[in-house]
């Protein structure tokens, strides 16, 4: 079974608007953590933003923010006032606390959403 | 403060050959996870060690092994490569592994197997 699932394959956004990337997620551990990772071209993943599944409020850090829905499994990350510069591939990922066995810290990843910034 | 490192950066290998990839995790942290990421898709883990120890292993083949050393860095190894093992290799270092830490990323090795 599919445990992140990102819908969205690319994403075009104008320059200095906001945009949300979608990101579902399926587990039965009450104890989790949700991350965002963006990837430019270049390769190396950089780590975003995180929220933990047991936070109450929603993740900010910066331009970014995480709308947190725990009932609805999602995670969508919002990005403010968007850059060139974040054009780039977006990564969800989870990682389940009592995965247990050979899990025992795994970062599931999704597919991934292109986003293009137009200026 | 240095981040991942990792090297080489790119890698040209036959069908066959062996390969040894390394990492050097962020200063202060004593996990270290490895990830293969093909064109197009999403990093799958391989392997995560902390202590010298594999703590988690992803489901890959024997040919696919790894270790951790005493100052933490890490080295992933490749036996007899196949087509299907290009790929860019990701490291990831945390401070631990008890918990949710946040895994850093590397810049990656850049694998083509011909």
């Amino acid at each position: 079974a599919q445990k992140i699932t990102q819908t969205q394959p690319g994403m075009f956004v104008q320059e200095k608007e906001a945009v949300t990337l979608d990101c579902t997620y399926d587990t039965s551990d009450p104890s989790y953590g949700l991350f965002w990772y963006k990837q430019p071209s270049s390769g190396e993943m950089i780590f975003l933003i995180y929220q933990g599944s047991y936070d109450q409020q929603n993740a900010t850090e910066g331009r970014y923010s995480l709308n947190f829905q725990k009932a609805r499994k999602s995670a969508n990350l919002v990005i403010s006032a968007s850059q060139l510069g974040d054009s780039a591939m977006y990564f969800c990922a989870m990682r389940e606390l009592n995965a247990g066995g050979t899990s025992y810290g795994k970062l599931t990843f999704g597919q991934g959403t292109i986003l293009t910034v137009h200026p | 403060d240095a981040g991942v490192t990792q090297s080489p950066t790119h890698l040209i290998k036959t069908r066959g050959q062996h390969v040894t990839l390394r990492c050097s995790p962020i200063s202060g942290h004593k996990s270290v996870s490895w990830y293969q990421q093909v064109l197009g898709q999403g990093p799958q883990f391989i392997f995560q060690y902390y202590e010298k120890e594999e703590r988690g292993r992803g489901n890959f083949p024997d040919r696919f092994s790894a270790r951790q050393f005493p100052n933490y860095s890490s080295e992933l190894n490749v036996n007899a490569l196949l087509l299907g093992d290009s790929a860019l290799y990701l490291c990831a270092s945390s401070l631990g592994f008890s918990g949710l830490e946040t895994q850093y990323f590397g810049p990656g090795t850049r694998l083509l197997v011909l």
